[in-house]
């Protein structure tokens, strides 16, 4: 069975700052791989996924993840956050191939001070 | 660009009552998923259709049904609803056939609470 491991449940950083998302994950065939962003009381965005390819992705809003096979991570990064980054941050993983159900990690809160 | 809709929003119910929820894919989008949000939690996947069938199968209760039609929209039919179906309800489309197979978008949810 497939699964997602975040780390820290609650993320602070500093405006302007780095923002690291921690999410490892563990699959028995490769995985695609997918971070998803919810704003309150809002549905869930994609922010970026890994399926096949170069291991660095870049995604929406200046966020970005490395598949690393070899720490089974796919860690979220940001080089500088922002007021507007503040939200929930889910990692998700799929079958290969597709069109397979998403099991999702429970979330890291991020905030951002200023 | 058109998104995944689903209606209602918001849906206030009583305990044994029976609730239909409603989702429109994306056009051209042929699978449809329902996650289950409890609050503060993770989306939980619940079903999934694919060309009208079932695909596969998650944690829905047995009191839950669900069905796609042949327009490719689904409806999520919940009986006797009990207070731990309060919940946001997501669905979700992914094409098939062409464009971004292994991505699913998600709609904007319908929360719904039992009194």
């Amino acid at each position: 069975a497939q699964s997602v491991t975040q780390l820290g449940s609650h993320v602070s950083v500093s405006e302007g700052a780095l923002v690291l998302l921690r999410c490892n994950y563990s699959s028995s065939v490769p995985p695609y791989l997918f971070w998803y962003v919810q704003y309150p009381n809002q549905g869930l965005q994609l922010l970026l996924k890994y399926t096949t390819g170069a291991t660095l992705v870049k995604g929406i809003n200046g966020f970005e993840a490395e598949f690393k096979k070899s720490e089974t991570s796919f860690h979220l990064t940001k080089p500088s956050a922002h007021m507007s980054d503040a939200a929930e941050y889910f990692c998700a993983v799929s079958d290969e191939g597709g069109g397979n159900k998403l099991t999702f990690g429970t979330g890291t809160q991020l905030k951002v001070e200023l | 660009a058109a998104g995944v809709i689903q209606s209602p929003r918001h849906l206030i119910k009583e305990k044994r009552e029976t609730a239909t929820l409603k989702c429109y894919p994306i056009p051209r989008h042929d699978t449809v998923y329902w996650y289950q949000q409890g609050p503060g939690q993770d989306p939980q996947f619940l079903i999934s259709f694919y060309e009208k069938m079932q695909s596969d199968k998650g944690s829905i209760p047995d009191r839950f049904s669900a069905q796609q039609f042949s327009d490719y929209h689904s409806e999520l039919n919940m009986s006797s609803l009990e207070l731990g179906d309060s919940a946001l309800y997501f669905c979700a489309s992914s094409p098939t056939t062409s464009g971004n197979t292994d991505t699913q978008y998600f709609g904007p949810g319908t929360r719904l609470t039992v009194l």
